[in-house]
């Protein structure tokens, strides 16, 4: 157990809706990540937020949106959903900015239909 | 070509054996991480690295800079090592991190 969770666990929706995915970091955490993982891109690095504030960018759709709240949990929205967005979402967390191990949740998995 | 390449994409071995996993990458980079991805999708972190060895257990990587390469090392392997094996590469001034496409390794009992 990460100490990284969650939730909720899978979700299954149709095109065009949005969703809401939520992550908690470890204890003392600062930092949160964001990837998505799909059959065929693998791993992708969406986003980093660091006490609150966006720190990093990566692949992140237009259609996609994030923050992270003043108790450091954090939200990723997934809007105007399409198939391809179906994937394994996971969020990590790290005590700094930067150079940190990253301690992964299990994961939201995520069925556009 | 990616930018984080793995090498092999497959390996199966038989229970002890010492196993490598490589990783070559293209890019400046400022740290390497090493993920384990178990069969139920959990992934666990590894290694963090930016220069020289670390050692963990039965698992070792070492990365060199200058020729751009990492390997990961399981010493006295075990079914339970059984995983996809990812590198990750971090530039933290272009804030990017790019991963490679992952490493399956099966361990023959």
């Amino acid at each position: 157990d990460s100490g990284v969770t969650q939730t909720p666990k899978h979700l299954i929706t149709a095109t065009g809706q949005r969703v809401t995915l939520r992550c908690s970091p470890r204890s003392g955490d600062l930092s949160v990540y964001w990837y998505q993982q799909s059959l065929d891109q693998g791993l992708q690095f969406l986003i980093q937020y660091y006490n609150g504030e966006e720190r990093a960018k990566g692949n992140i759709l237009e259609r996609f949106s994030a923050q992270q709240f003043p108790d450091l949990h954090s939200e990723l929205n997934l809007s105007s959903l399409e198939l391809g967005d179906s994937a394994l979402y996971f969020c990590a967390s790290s005590v700094n900015v930067q150079g940190e191990t990253q301690y992964f949740g299990p994961g939201t998995r995520l069925l556009v239909l | 070509k990616n930018e984080v390449e793995q090498s092999p994409q497959n390996l199966t071995a038989q229970e002890g054996e010492f196993i490598t996993i490589n990783c070559s990458y293209s890019v400046g980079i400022s740290a390497l991480h090493w993920l384990q991805q178990h069969p139920g999708g959990g992934i666990v972190s590894l290694f963090m690295l930016s220069s020289g060895k670390k050692k963990h257990g039965r698992l070792i990587a070492t990365i060199n800079i200058q020729e751009k390469h990492s390997s990961l090392h399981i010493t006295a392997s075990h079914p339970r090592d059984s995983a996809v094996y990812i590198c990750a590469v971090y530039d933290f001034g272009n804030e990017k991190l790019t991963f490679g496409t992952g490493t399956r390794l099966t361990i023959i009992p």
